[in-house]
């Protein structure tokens, strides 16, 4: 089957640097997506990844290992405005997304 | 430029009621989609559409029905709600469907049937 696990919450401090991982089983791949949700709010796109190694983008960066099914998301300078869920979703050969159910980060001052 | 949008934002329900929600999308997109989440779970496709007329279903279908009229309008209807629907609902949409498509979400409904 395929299956998505990601740490369920993680605290971290303001201005320090934190690193969400994602191990997947999907049927086929065709790239693996991070996005961001607030609470109450809707998820919105942070990274996509196809090739392995680290695709870096401002303060956030994420990395892809296809052979170890494995991703991670990094944020670094932490920001209070980073609390939020991080949701982490490959993509089968069906082109379907598969969701893990999110990490909550919650960042200290 | 609105995105998506959905409507209502908030909704409560009697058992065996019906409703109807609302996703518009202004950008032009062919592929339109319906979620459900739930706490502890990741998001959960309901039905999909990959353009106007067509509907498909996803992961969790039971219980729902889709209409696509119009390539920017996307309905999601219960006819006979249960409170297993209980539930925040999200629209999105998106251009197509290859690997680097990504998804714009609506604001979500929170949806509570009693």
């Amino acid at each position: 089957g395929q299956n998505i696990d990601q740490p369920t919450e993680m605290t971290a401090t303001e201005g320090a640097i934190v690193q969400i991982n994602c191990t997947y089983q999907t049927s086929g791949f065709n790239g693996l997506f991070w996005y961001q949700q607030h609470a109450g709010e809707a998820p919105t796109f942070l990274s996509y990844n196809v090739l392995d190694g680290l695709e870096e983008k401002g303060r956030f960066s994420s990395f892809l290992s296809r052979s170890k099914g494995y991703s991670y998301l990094l944020l670094k300078e932490l920001q209070m405005k980073d609390s939020a869920s991080y949701l982490c979703a490959p993509m089968d050969s069906n082109y379907q997304l598969i969701w893990g159910a999110g990490t909550k980060l919650i960042i200290k001052p | 430029n609105a995105g998506v949008t959905q409507t209502p934002k908030f909704r409560v329900l009697k058992t065996g009621q019906s409703m109807t929600l609302l996703c518009a999308q202004d950008m032009n997109h062919e592929y339109m989609y319906w979620y459900r989440q739930d706490p502890g779970m990741g998001l959960r496709l309901i039905h999909y559409s990959v353009g106007e007329g067509t509907t498909a279903k996803g992961e969790v279908p039971d219980g729902y029905n889709v209409s696509r009229l119009k390539k920017q309008n996307f309905l999601l209807g219960l006819e006979s709600a249960a409170p297993s629907q209980t539930s925040v609902y999200f629209c999105a949409s998106s251009p197509g469907r290859t690997e680097n498509e990504k998804l714009f979400f609506g604001s979500g409904t929170q949806l509570s049937v009693l």
